[in-house]
């Protein structure tokens, strides 16, 4: 599976936009670019994926650059509740359904 | 909540006995898979069951195996247990076909080996 690139750790204050950048310049024309989010001492939960146009739900929104070899995702007012580690994972379109998490962005949140 | 349960969620064992670590899908999921996560790190994928066989398998020696049951619900087994095999077990469910749609994810079984 193709890697991505994240920062380690991000900052932001409460009630402001994020952006969480990932870098993924081997990705393949059927990878689609999933985001994850692990809130502490919980399992990872779904954010948001998409494969080449911008995607937004009740949670975030997801920019995908127009070559695809980066995206960003964008929580529109950060809130503590937000405050986790984020993954960025190019997912096949096909083959085994499981996922390959890299260490991700730790999101601080401060109030 | 994801409808995904584990248990147990908490035990410690010693280095060399083995465990056994329950994951329930959620329902009308076909598809279970374990990851295991170590302090610092992101989830590793292990391996997947689907339709009671293992379809799919990460870097993992065969000391790590598992079951899957005609539910769905799942087992993860450790034999030997080494003192690197302290890490936040994981279990996702999904179905099987859906890659593009989203893994759900219990909230682990945490294992130390002393």
């Amino acid at each position: 599976d193709a890697k991505t690139t994240q920062p380690n750790s991000m900052e932001s204050n409460e009630e402001e936009p994020v952006h969480l950048p990932c870098n993924h310049s081997t990705i393949s024309g059927t990878d689609y670019i999933h985001w994850y989010r692990q809130l502490p001492s919980q399992g990872p939960e779904y954010v948001i994926h998409g494969l080449t146009s911008n995607v937004n739900n009740r949670m975030a929104s997801l920019a995908i650059a127009e070559d695809r070899k980066s995206s960003t995702l964008i929580l529109h007012r950060a809130t503590l509740r937000d405050a986790a580690v984020y993954y960025c994972i190019l997912r096949a379109s096909t083959g085994a359904n499981n996922l390959f998490f890299g260490t991700g962005t730790r999101l601080t949140v401060i109030p | 909540e994801t409808g995904v349960t584990q248990s147990p969620t908490h035990l410690i064992k010693t280095r060399g006995q083995q465990v056994t670590l329950r994951c329930s899908s959620q329902s009308g999921h076909n598809t279970v898979s374990w990851y295991q996560q170590a302090l610092g790190q992101g989830p590793q994928f292990i391996f997947q069951y689907y339709r009671e066989e293992e379809n799919g398998r990460g870097n993992f020696p065969p000391r790590f195996s598992g079951l899957q049951f005609p539910n769905y619900s799942s087992e993860l087994n450790v034999n030997a247990l080494e003192l690197d095999d302290s890490a936040l077990y994981l279990c996702a469910s999904s179905l099987m076909g859906m890659n593009t749609g989203e893994l759900f994810f219990g909230e682990g079984s945490r294992l130390t080996v002393l």
